[in-house]
């Protein structure tokens, strides 16, 4: 079973507007860390920000914000006022207890933003 | 503050050659990884180290060999390259303890077998 899943490949926003990024992950650890990292066309992977499975708070981080529903095991990525420096690939990756060798993302999301 | 870095940048070789791509930090961090990126699959771990002389696997290792006899470098090795080698591969680093764990990524290597 897929540890992280991102079901959108591709998103398209207006330059402005807030846009939601999915992200499901599947775990049994009551231990571990939800990330999103922005890689933009030059390659580079950008660390964005972080939830704890134990943080009570939904982190914000700027624009950035993560919708954290624990339940339902999903972590979505909200970016507020878009703009078109945003546009890039977005993954969503979950370490599982405190294990580095068990650091999983998922596939990815190609947002676009519109001017 | 150079960070992490990764050479060659991009590489083409030959299938059954040896390949070796760089990875060097200037963090002191304990962790170090190997990712590589392909299309559908987001980025997968190929090796990890928790300390120089400390290696282990990750989530596909074979065709792999990794080494870290200094803290700082942790160089990939393909033995003998093949065409589903080809890819992009990305070195991290990271500390226990430090801020949210997170890791680190270098800039990546474009490696093309063919």
């Amino acid at each position: 079973a897929q540890k992280i899943t991102q079901t959108q490949p591709g998103m398209f926003v207006q330059e402005k507007e807030a846009v939601t990024l999915d992200c499901t992950y599947d775990t049994s650890d009551p231990s571990y860390g939800l990330f999103w990292y922005k890689q933009p066309s030059s390659g580079e992977m950008i660390f964005l920000i972080y939830q704890g499975s134990y943080d009570q708070q939904n982190a914000t981080e700027g624009r950035y914000s993560l919708n954290f529903q624990k339940a339902r095991k999903s972590a979505n990525l909200v970016i507020s006022a878009s703009q078109l420096g945003d546009s890039a690939m977005y993954f969503c990756a979950m370490r599982e207890g405190y294990n580095f060798n068990k650091f999983y993302f998922g596939s990815g999301t190609k947002l676009n933003v519109k001017p | 503050d150079a960070g992490i870095t990764q050479s060659p940048r991009y590489k083409i070789t030959e299938t059954g050659r040896q390949v070796t791509l760089m990875c060097h930090q200037t963090w002191s961090h304990s962790y170090m990884f190997w990712y590589r990126q392909d299309l559908g699959h987001g980025l997968r771990l190929i090796y990890y180290s928790a300390a120089a002389d400390i290696t282990d696997k990750g989530e596909v290792p074979d065709g792999y060999v990794v080494s870290r006899s200094k803290t700082e470098n942790f160089p990939l090795t393909l033995e003998s390259a093949t065409r589903s080698q080809t890819s992009v591969y990305f070195c991290a680093s990271s500390e226990l303890g430090h801020s949210y764990n997170e890791q680190f990524f270098g800039p990546g290597t474009r490696l093309t077998v063919l």
